[in-house]
């Protein structure tokens, strides 16, 4: 059964006091690596898919990084509005759903 | 916004009923998921349909039944309800089939709160 363990569960960050979160899975045969952001009482937003060993995505402040058997999602000087819970999901190859993790809850202090 | 409507956004019922949750999909997209997220379990997968065909099957009880419409339109039955059934419940669409699920657009879900 596919797995997604990501850690720390919570995160509180000062301002511009930049981190990264892990996100450790096991899957038999990886398709896609997946990084969505949920907001309190909303729906998780889709950030980025990664495929293989080695590729990185950016967007903003946010870079997402792929190994064999984790992810890391990087906060470069973050700012409150980047305060969520970031959710890792993994798709495994022959398969159409995504299993996530529970999350990392990141709260940004001004 | 994402394109995806739920409703009820939220639905408080007892023991034993039987509720119906609605998700439109985004314009064009024929592959709708089901997820229910809970506090202690993230969310889980429930079940995947592809223009108007079952695709998938994840964590979904007996009790739980859904089914995806000609207008692409589906609904999530949920009957005999347990205190444990109170949870959010997200769709979710793509335009793909599944076999490379790419990105999901997930609605703003339906909270059940079961008393």
């Amino acid at each position: 059964e596919d797995q997604v363990t990501q850690s720390p569960e919570a995160l509180r960050l000062q301002e511009g006091e930049s981190s990264s979160l892990n996100c450790s899975y096991t899957v038999s045969g990886l398709r896609g690596l997946f990084w969505y952001r949920q907001d309190p009482g909303k729906g998780p937003e889709f950030l980025f898919t990664l495929y293989s060993a080695g590729e990185e995505k950016e967007k903003e402040r946010l870079k997402a990084t792929l190994t064999k058997k984790e992810s890391f999602l990087h906060i470069t000087a973050p700012k409150p509005e980047d305060s969520a819970t970031y959710l890792c999901a993994v798709q495994a190859q022959g398969n159409n759903r995504l299993a996530f993790g529970k999350g990392n809850q990141v709260v940004v202090i001004p | 916004d994402s394109g995806v409507t739920q409703t009820p956004k939220h639905l408080i019922t007892a023991t034993g009923q039987r509720v119906t949750l609605r998700c439109s999909p985004r314009s064009g997209d024929l592959s709708v998921y089901w997820y229910q997220q809970s506090l202690d379990q993230g969310l889980q997968f429930l079940i995947h349909y592809y223009n108007g065909e079952e695709r998938a099957k994840g964590n979904i009880l007996e009790r739980f039944s859904a089914q995806q419409f000609p207008d692409l339109h589906s609904e999530l039955n949920l009957s005999s309800l347990e205190l444990g059934d109170s949870a959010l419940y997200f769709c979710a669409s793509s335009v793909s089939s599944g076999t490379n699920t790419g990105e999901l657009f997930f609605g703003e879900g339906s909270r059940l709160t079961v008393l």
